[in-house]
């Protein structure tokens, strides 16, 4: 069976400074790993995803997340963060049985607040 | 494009009561997924189907059911809501690629569920 944690329930930040959202997950199998975000009374979008190849993925708004084997981590980082990115973020990961069955499993979250 | 959608949105039950949330896609997605998220838990799976017909367990499967009698469509059943059951309720579905269900899941919005 697969689990993540997420050690950060909230993570203030000052607008235009770095952040970085901790995710460790265990797995006795190779994974595919996912960030999700969730604004405000929405529902989650997927942020970035590592299924293989470059252990380096990256989203369209800045955010890239590294999949560490060795430390069975995929931290997400940013350089430079917006009011805007204020929300929770979910870190998930799934078996890569390659089969019909595959559930995710969801870490607690982490709340980023970007405070002016 | 609709993608997922979940209705109804908001809904205040009585203890004993009973009802029905409805998920519909219209990804023609193999997978949908049922999950609850409450506060300082992330999102725990209740639910889950992989094609017409056919639904399994997830980590919280008591007190609910389930049915997916048509592909768009996964219905989640409370027989009789106790307060333990109020939360926020997420429909979710994946698709195959390659064979393989990467486990890359589009969300509802959610449904607001109180039980009183």
């Amino acid at each position: 069976a697969q689990s993540v944690t997420q050690l950060d329930s909230q993570v203030p930040v000052f607008e235009e400074a770095p952040v970085e959202l901790r995710c460790n997950y265990s797995s006795s199998v190779s994974v595919y790993l996912f960030w999700y975000v969730q604004y405000p009374n929405q529902g989650l979008q997927l942020l970035l995803k590592y299924l293989s190849g470059s252990t380096l993925v990256e989203s369209i708004n800045g955010f890239e997340a590294e999949f560490n084997k060795s430390q069975t981590s995929f931290h997400l980082r940013k350089p430079s963060v917006h009011i805007s990115d204020t929300a929770e973020y979910f870190c998930a990961v799934t078996a890569n049985y390659g089969g019909a069955t595959n559930k995710l499993i969801f870490g607690t979250g982490t709340l980023l607040a970007v405070q002016p | 494009n609709a993608g997922v959608t979940q209705t109804p949105k908001f809904r205040v039950l009585k203890t004993g009561q009973s009802m029905t949330l409805l998920c519909a896609q219209d990804m023609n997605h193999e997978y949908m997924y049922w999950y609850r998220q409450d506060p300082g838990m992330g999102l725990r799976l209740i639910h889950y189907s992989v094609g017409e017909g056919t639904t399994a367990k997830g980590e919280v499967p008591d007190g609910y059911n389930v049915s997916r009698l048509k592909k768009q469509n996964f219905l989640l059943g409370l027989e009789s809501a106790a307060p333990s059951q109020t939360s926020v309720y997420f429909c979710a579905s994946s698709y195959l690629a390659g064979g393989t269900n990467t486990g890359e899941l589009f969300f509802g919005e959610g449904s607001r569920l109180t039980v009183l």
